[in-house]
């Protein structure tokens, strides 16, 4: 069945930097944009960037821009989120999402990984 | 950035109650917008696409309107399961932005 599996997560310092993975199936991987959303403990859902189907394109939140690169693996149906310069701003939950529905929106969630930003 | 302004933030209604959620965006985000309904610990899920769609297997209950910057989520007759927080967000333009949350409680 379709399904998005983020991995990745942890306890990391200020400043250091963390790499997220997405591991899709189910679905063909290569036909869809994949995006990045978080939710910081008790807070609403932000959402962080997209790529698309291909690569080509890339959009970030500002709030993560310059810091967070998004990147895929075609080949092995696999999303990553590569975060640097890490704040206590960015603690969250963070979820990969897609729309397979042609939609345009978030129809599949992964369960989401938890990043913890702390010294 | 297109700002997204949910009210009211909580709601408390009794089971059978009709509930309406309201949604203002900062600018016309013509029929781009959707509702999720999240419940503690679990992946949002998608109720309403394009203002007014109903996602698939999602209960008629709920019911979406609105065009341009003003929305609503209604939910016909309130059910113990419908306990959970809700929240629109414009596709309109990037970055996608989220209202803030409507935290729904059963009397």
């Amino acid at each position: 069945q379709v399904q998005l599996v983020e991995s990745g997560g942890g306890v990391v310092q200020p400043g250091r930097s963390l790499r997220l993975s997405c591991a899709a199936s189910g679905f063909t991987f290569s036909n869809y944009g994949m995006h990045w959303v978080r939710q910081a403990p008790g807070k609403g859902l932000e959402w962080v960037t997209i790529i698309y189907y291909d690569g080509s394109n890339k959009y970030y939140a500002d709030s993560v821009k310059g810091r967070f690169t998004v990147s895929r693996d075609n080949s092995k149906n696999t999303l990553f989120l590569q975060m640097n310069s890490l704040r206590a701003e960015d603690t969250a939950v963070y979820y990969c999402a897609t729309s397979l529905g042609g939609k345009g929106v978030f129809d599949i969630w992964g369960q989401g990984t938890m990043v913890i930003v702390s010294s | 950035d297109i700002q997204m302004t949910q009210s009211p933030s909580t709601l408390s209604a009794s089971v059978g109650d009709r509930v309406t959620i309201t949604c203002r965006a900062s600018q016309n985000i013509s029929s781009w917008l959707a509702w999720y309904q999240q419940k503690p610990g679990k992946a949002p899920k998608l109720l309403i696409y394009k203002a007014s769609s109903l996602e698939s297997g999602v209960a008629s209950g709920f019911s979406g309107s609105g065009s341009g910057t003003q929305f609503t989520l209604t939910i016909s007759s309130l059910q113990p399961d419908d306990l959970a927080t809700y929240y629109c967000q414009q596709y309109n333009s990037y970055p996608w932005t989220f209202g803030q949350g409507t935290k729904v409680d059963i009397k």
